[in-house]
């Protein structure tokens, strides 16, 4: 059965403290990676998507990275409006719909 | 903002009525997911549209039910409601191509309460 885990559940960082999230997947055929940033009540807000293992992609204080079995989301001293629950999810070949993890709740102090 | 748009944003109902939830892609795009999201499960996949026409389904009950409009707009239609179908629901839409990797963006959700 498909799997994305992600790690912590919960992050506390105070502002400017930099660290990483984990995201660990088991799927055939992985087509594409995705991340998401969700603040309470709103709708997922795209990141970014990696297609194969060593991309890496970056977007002002975030990192993302994909190996064979994992991705990790950097985080270059966050800043308390990087507060948000960041998802992972990922497509599998022969499909379209994202199977996604339970997310990593980030909460940066100032 | 994705511009996804999505009404109502919020929907209290009583157990065993029904009700639709309403979904407008971005402009040109062909495709059209929906989600919901509950405390324990997390975002979950139900149903998938392109072009008018049913492409997958996900953990769908069958007091669900979905369509796209001509105007690829979609309406998610939720009957018999039981307390348990309270969630978020989000619709999401990615661009014409159909290709497995496209992006899916997302609207800013309707949450259903059923009281």
């Amino acid at each position: 059965e498909d799997q994305v885990t992600q790690s912590p559940e919960a992050l506390r960082l105070q502002e400017g403290e930099s660290s990483s999230l984990n995201c660990s997947y088991t799927v055939s055929g992985l087509r594409g990676l995705f991340w998401y940033r969700q603040d309470p009540g709103k709708g997922p807000e795209f990141l970014f998507t990696l297609y194969s293992a060593g991309e890496e992609k970056e977007k002002e204080r975030l990192k993302a990275t994909l190996t064979k079995k994992e991705s990790f989301l950097h985080i270059t001293a966050p800043k308390p409006e990087d507060s948000a629950t960041y998802l992972c999810a990922v497509v599998k070949g022969g499909s379209e719909k994202l199977v996604f993890g339970k997310g990593t709740k980030l909460t940066v102090n100032p | 903002d994705s511009g996804v748009t999505q009404t109502p944003k919020h929907l209290i109902t009583a157990t065993g009525q029904r009700v639709t939830l309403r979904c407008s892609p971005r402009s040109g795009d062909l495709s059209v997911y929906w989600y919901q999201q509950s405390l324990d499960q997390g975002l979950q996949f139900l149903i998938q549209y392109y072009n008018g026409e049913e492409r997958a389904k996900g953990n769908i009950l069958e007091r669900f039910s979905a369509q796209q409009f001509p105007d690829l707009h979609s309406e998610l239609n939720l009957s018999s409601l039981e307390l348990g179908d309270s969630a978020l629901y989000f619709c999401a839409s990615s661009a014409p191509s159909g290709a497995y990797t496209d992006t899916q963006y997302f609207g800013p959700g309707t949450r259903l309460t059923v009281l």
